[in-house]
């Protein structure tokens, strides 16, 4: 069973400072994808990565792969208060050479950016 | 373009009714799939179409819980003799195919079972 595991699961910040979000997952796969969520909202794609190296940036979010460690992270640059948000790691499982989209999600990582 | 569309966009009924969900992909998105938010599981993968059919109906709690798409374009999540523990955000989400990357989630509906 494909397990996907976020940490920290609460991070407060402090506007200014960098920090990062890690995603471990259990069974190989070459797709993985982050999502934000404000509260009361739906899921908003921010990154899909879809090989090993790879590497997504946008704004003060940059996202990377390594599918040999199984680890992807998302790391925040100099947070700024409207970032706060909930963010999800989602993994692609992959069935014999296959994918079509069941994603497996991390339990979430809540951000909270203190001015 | 237009995204997802759901339907309501909240839910209160009584434990023992039947309730339908429905959803609106995005037009020309052949995949579809159907997931559940609750704060004790978390985010959980319900079902997935590809245009009508249903190749994995894994997720689905139980046989109280079912799923049609018609016209390869709207879904129907149909929750029968709903429980308290039923009650969720469930949310849609689309991709143009199975194979491609993103899926577009819609605003999905809370239910809230009493």
């Amino acid at each position: 069973e494909l397990k996907v595991e976020q940490n920290p699961l609460f991070l407060s910040m402090q506007e200014g400072k960098n920090y990062t979000i890690y995603c471990n997952y259990s069974t190989t796969s070459d797709r993985l994808y982050w999502y934000r969520q404000d509260p009361g909202k739906s899921l908003e794609s921010l990154f899909v990565l879809l090989s090993n190296g790879a590497v997504k940036q946008e704004g003060r979010l940059m996202a990377s792969l390594d599918t040999k460690a199984r680890l992807s992270t998302l790391h925040i640059t100099a947070a700024v208060h409207d970032l706060s948000a909930t963010y999800f790691c989602a993994v692609d499982r992959i069935s014999g050479g296959t994918s079509y989209g069941k994603l497996t999600f991390g339990q979430g990582t809540i951000l909270t950016v203190h001015p | 373009g237009a995204g997802v569309s759901q339907s309501p966009s909240n839910k209160v009924t009584e434990k023992g009714k039947d309730v339908e969900l429905r959803c609106d992909p995005i037009s020309g998105h052949t995949a579809l799939y159907w997931y559940r938010q609750s704060l004790g599981q978390g985010l959980e993968f319900l079902i997935y179409f590809q245009g009508n059919s249903a190749p994995d109906k894994s997720g689905l709690p139980s046989d109280r819980f079912s799923a049609e798409r018609t016209g390869g374009s709207v879904s129907t999540l149909t929750i029968q003799r709903t429980q308290q523990e039923d009650s969720a955000v469930y949310l849609c989400a689309s991709k143009v195919a199975a194979a491609t990357d993103t899926q577009y989630f819609g605003p999905g509906t809370r239910l809230t079972v009493l």
